[in-house]
């Protein structure tokens, strides 16, 4: 693929309703990362994907979120019983290595809880 | 948490003068990039600079480094509308199990006036 795509581009749940996010990952790169971003913030890290390892999910805000990468490709990141504080846009990125090199990264999805 | 801060927060210039945007960090690096983010858009990767390095140039892009004062600054010269944008720098940091991920600033938002 071109790059890296992400779905929905838009979601709106009302409190309470669980999400999924889904991103594809630029084909063959390694490490695939999810992050938070908030109105006129930078993005926040939440985890971390070496194939299909979950190598650090140390940013993730509480147990409601939960990633997962079975084949080492696609990804998604799942929240829980959605809460307002969870408004924000999430942002998945992929590299062809962990090391340190540049990130690519797609449009982001925009969640809003209502 | 947010290793990186970016000064000014906000930056409005006329087309053609040159824009200047610095980054803070706090703990030691290996290297440091710089992105852009259009509205609505994801982050792009424009350029790492590596902690033994302390210039770097692409275009009319221009990044220092000084790893003593824990600091880098982004130079766009002959500025054009088009680089409207947040700019965020990012350093590498390493997490659980050794993967190293991306910590980003809070960005500055530039606005090229015509």
């Amino acid at each position: 693929g071109a790059g890296v795509s992400q779905s929905p581009r838009y979601k709106v749940a009302k409190r309470g309703q669980d999400v999924a996010l889904r991103c594809d990952p630029i084909s063959g790169h390694v490490s695939l990362f999810w992050y938070q971003q908030a109105l006129g913030q930078g993005p926040e890290f939440l985890t971390y994907f070496q194939n299909e390892a979950q190598l650090d999910k140390s940013g993730l805000p509480s147990d409601r979120f939960f990633a997962e990468r079975p084949e080492g490709s696609v990804s998604t990141l799942k929240i829980q019983r959605t809460q307002q504080e969870d408004s924000a846009v999430y942002l998945c990125a992929s590299s062809p290595s962990g090391s340190g090199s540049p990130l690519h990264f797609g449009n982001g999805t925009r969640l809003t809880v209502t | 948490s947010q290793q990186g801060e970016e000064d000014p927060q906000a930056l409005s210039i006329q087309e053609g003068e040159n824009a200047t945007m610095n980054c803070s960090y706090k703990t030691s690096i290996n290297n440091l990039q710089w992105y852009r983010q259009n509205s609505g858009r994801g982050l792009v990767h424009l350029i790492l600079i590596r902690s033994n390095e302390r210039e770097k140039h692409s275009g009319r892009l221009r990044v220092t480094l000084d790893t003593s004062k824990k600091s880098s600054s982004l130079l766009i010269t002959a500025s054009r509308a088009a680089d409207t944008a947040s700019y965020f720098c990012a350093t590498d940091a390493w997490g659980i199990q050794g993967a190293q991920k991306l910590v980003f600033g809070q960005g500055t938002r530039l606005t090229i006036n015509p």
